[in-house]
């Protein structure tokens, strides 16, 4: 069956420091992937997806990179944190086709001070 | 641009009750509509996924309903128990394999 790994489950960082936050899908082959970012009071905002290695598209302007390295890995990273980039960042995939379900990770509160 | 609204934003009834939850969507080219639950600080757990070529799922006390042409789902929960306290979320997936979410209606269920 597929499972989907996301980690760490929290993180306080400071102003300016980096970040990378992982996740890996097991149990499947070429997924699509995404990341959400959830802030406070408002609603679910897609910031990366990616449809095969090195494929990467973004869709809002923002403090943050992805990247693909391999299949089944998704990775958000941030050179120098900003305190707007506090939220709680989820992972999720999807087999590609129209027709199949979309799978989320646990989730990253992230807090930057 | 797809757009999806839920209405209501947040609700709160007493255990037992019947409820019905809306979702409503700008662009009805979809391949499919998926609802969510999502408790405080977890991830989003799947509950529902309607094809576009089918007009309701049911699971369990849960049942959605699509109706593409005017660009509307509900999902409708029997017999309401505390336990299905959570934020329930629709999300829209279109031609461009984006799926495109409702900000979610915030449901309490009290004893």
């Amino acid at each position: 069956s597929q499972t989907i790994h996301q980690w760490p489950a929290t993180l306080v960082q400071p102003v300016g420091s980096p970040l990378s936050l992982e996740c890996t899908v097991e149990g499947t082959s070429n997924p699509n992937l995404y990341w959400y970012r959830q802030a406070a009071g408002r609603g679910l905002q897609l910031l990366f997806y990616s449809v095969g290695i090195g494929q990467i598209s973004s869709e809002v302007p923002q403090n943050l990179s992805a990247s693909r390295p391999q299949d089944r890995q998704f990775i958000l990273s941030s050179k120098k944190l900003l305190l707007s980039d506090s939220g709680f960042y989820l992972c999720a995939w999807r087999t590609p086709g129209g027709n199949e379900k979309l799978f989320f990770g646990s989730g990253t509160q992230l807090s930057v001070l | 641009k797809q757009e999806v609204t839920q209405i209501p934003a947040a609700l709160s009834v007493p255990e037992g009750e019947n409820l019905v939850l809306n979702c409503s969507f700008t662009d009805s080219a979809i391949y499919n509509l998926q609802w969510f639950r999502q408790d405080p600080g977890k991830g989003l757990t799947s509950l529902l996924l309607i094809q576009s070529s089918q007009r309701e799922q049911t699971s369990g006390r849960l049942n959605a309903s699509l109706d593409k042409s005017s660009g509307r789902s509900t999902l409708y929960i029997a017999a309401s128990q505390p336990g299905d306290s959570a934020t329930y979320l629709c999300a829209v997936l279109g031609g461009s394999y984006i799926p495109t979410f409702g900000r979610g209606t915030s449901l309490i269920v009290h004893p």
